[in-house]
Parts: C-alpha cells; structure tokens; sequence
C-alpha cells in the first residue's frame, strides 16, 4: 500500500518564477493538506482540499494556489516566487471516515528560491 | 486563534535518563498529535490523543493529554540515541469540526548523548 508520495524531492527556482508541486495521498484517502515548513521551524497550514475544492486556508498570500483532481491528487501552485518561499513544503493526506483525522505525511518537497 | 507553545526547544539528554516534553496551547481543542522529524526528513506520526485523560505508549516514549489544562505531555523513558530527533505536537484548530487544519509547535530538538 503506497503512502503519500510527492514530486518533484528538490526544486530550485529563480525569483518571480513560477512552481508546481504535486502529491498522491495514501490510497483510501480524500482530503490533501499542504504545510510550508521554513528551515528551524514548525509545519504551518497552506490550504486543504476536499472533493475538489478548498476547504480551509492558513495566512497565505493568494501567490499560492491548489488543486485537486478526481483521483484525489493534488497540486501546489506558488506564483512569483520570493526568496522567503524557500522551503520544504509537505503534503498529507487523511479521510473523515477515520474518527482520528489522523494525517499522514509525505516526503516533501525541498524548495530553493535563489 | 490557537497558539501551540512546546517547551524545551532544545534537550540535551543521557543515555538512559528520563524526561518530559511540554506541549500547551491556547484554545479548546480536542485531538492533540505527537510527530517525529529526523533531519531533512518528513514527519513520521507518534501518537493520536483524542479525549482528555489519554494515555498513549509505545516503546521509550509515552503521550498523555489533559483537555482541560490544554497541556500534553512526552515523556521518554531510559533515553536511547536512536530517539535523537525533534519532536512536534501539533493541535487541530478545528474543534468538533471535520476539517482538520494542523497548528504546529516550534518543536523540540532531542539530543541523546551516550
């Protein structure tokens, strides 16, 4: 059974770019959540999408943006890219149908915004 | 809106020692988790506490919550260096709802010295 996978591993990007970043959630999950994790420091709430839409937003700038798509996988969209967007952004993946809304988490993107 | 204190930021431990982890936050939740990091890793998933007075063990390491002080605990039995990690307790800011939107400590570094 797969867990949640993400790609690309390592990203490195020029500012005023722009980048894309994609996640599969672990199999028999529907909803996708997106941390921004700066180096030192604790995960923080980008968005979540459920059913195709967002669901909740953390305190981010509307440069970021998501997706979801029927299969459950999702996207995270970040527009002119600013040096403090370097970071590793991680991806989990939970079901309401688990009591818990335990979340389980991929492996990250590593960010370098240059 | 919710805050998520951990404390101590940084633990330098013996082998074979005891300690505690403090995690408190702000505002009613009910379901606290605890997650490991390993450098340059993902978040590996510790335990779940969904009820106040929840105990949790596995191994050297042992999670309890008290919904009514907003304070959990990690207590870690007869340190070992593999534990060397940092350690966050993350809070859902979504009380009784079905979203779970994550709000992370600032994490613990762990240090087992032999």
């Amino acid at each position: 059974d797969a867990g949640v996978t993400q790609s690309p591993t390592h990203l490195i990007k020029t500012r005023g770019q722009q980048v894309t970043l994609r996640c599969s959630p672990k199999s028999g999950h529907d909803t996708v959540s997106w941390y921004q994790q700066a180096l030192g420091q604790g995960p923080q709430f980008i968005f979540q999408y459920y059913e195709e839409e967002e669901r909740q937003r953390g305190n981010f700038p509307d440069r970021f943006s998501g997706h979801q798509f029927p299969n459950y996988s999702s996207e995270l969209n970040v527009n002119a890219l600013l040096l403090g967007d370097s970071a590793l952004y991680l991806c989990a993946s939970s079901t309401d149908a688990d009591s818990s809304y335990e979340q389980y988490f991929g492996p990250g993107t590593r960010l370098t915004v240059t | 809106e919710l805050k998520v204190e951990q404390n101590p930021l940084f633990l330098s431990m013996q082998e074979g020692k005891n300690y505690t982890i403090y995690c408190n936050y702000s505002t009613t939740s009910d379901r606290l988790y605890w997650y490991r990091q390993d450098p340059g890793k993902s978040l590996e998933s510790l335990f779940v506490l969904l009820s106040n007075g929840a105990v949790k063990q596995e191994g050297r390491l042992m999670a309890s919550l008290d919904t009514k002080a907003r304070l959990s605990t990690l207590h870690i039995t007869a340190a070992v260096h593999d534990l060397s990690a940092t350690y966050f307790c993350a809070v859902d800011e979504t009380y009784g709802g079905a979203t779970n939107k994550l709000i992370f400590g600032t994490g613990t570094l762990l240090a087992v010295q032999p």
